[in-house]
């Protein structure tokens, strides 16, 4: 299993410009997350998802979207870049169910908007 | 909704010796104590855990401790090695969300100095 994969590692991007970040596990979890991760601030979950159809907002949803078509997939949108959005981005899943209480982090992506 | 406070927010500790980090919670209702490592360039990987029925666990040279009355916990590393260097980040949730919603705390800086 290659676990939760991020793409791309890193990004530049303009004010006002939009981007996807795309998350994709293999471990047929149920549940996904999107995290941001800003110094000194933690982990700030973004949005999640308990399954394929289902998504609902965590603590700073605002700027962001997300959609979750299939259970492997959970792609997160940034339609209107803004400076505030420069952080770190992390994906993570979870059976779900209680089967297994870890949370596994894909590797991040580094966010940058100038 | 629950808060996690951390402290300390960087901590250095002479290779040998222990390394105590705390966390405090809002919510008498968070049930679920996970602690998270993570290492330079890498995402938070799960190293121990706490359910509110234990007052404490260990695994190896790593224990976590836990106050319900106090509303803290605490992660306590003993024989610190050069590997023990990274950010460690306390989480918890409430019900009637398990592992499946998480607040962090704001994380530790811990560097082991040889």
């Amino acid at each position: 299993n290659a676990g939760v994969t991020q793409t791309p590692k890193f990004r530049i991007l303009k004010i006002g410009q939009s981007m996807t970040l795309q998350c994709t596990q293999d471990m047929n979890h149920n549940y996904m997350y999107w995290y941001r991760q800003d110094p000194g601030m933690g982990l700030k979950l973004i949005y999640y998802s308990v399954g394929a159809g289902i998504t609902d907002k965590g603590e700073v949803p605002n700027g962001y979207n997300v959609s979750r078509s299939t259970t492997e997939d959970f792609p997160l949108r940034l339609e209107l870049a803004a400076p505030s959005q420069t952080s770190v981005y992390f994906c993570a899943s979870i059976p779900g169910q209680g089967l297994i209480d870890e949370q596994y982090f894909g590797p991040g992506t580094r966010l940058t908007v100038t | 909704g629950e808060n996690v406070e951390q402290h300390p927010s960087t901590l250095s500790v002479q290779e040998g010796d222990s390394a105590v980090i705390k966390c405090t919670y809002s919510d008498s209702a968070s049930n679920y104590f996970p602690w998270y490592k993570q290492e330079l360039g890498k995402g938070p990987q799960l190293i121990i855990d706490i359910r509110s029925n234990v007052g404490e666990k260990k695994d190896q040279r790593i224990a976590v401790t836990l106050n319900k009355t106090a509303k803290h916990f605490s992660l306590h590393i003993t024989e610190t090695q050069p590997e023990d260097s990274a950010v460690y980040f306390c989480a918890a949730s409430s019900p009637p969300f398990g592992n499946e919603k998480l607040t962090f705390g704001t994380g530790t800086r811990l560097t082991i100095i040889p």
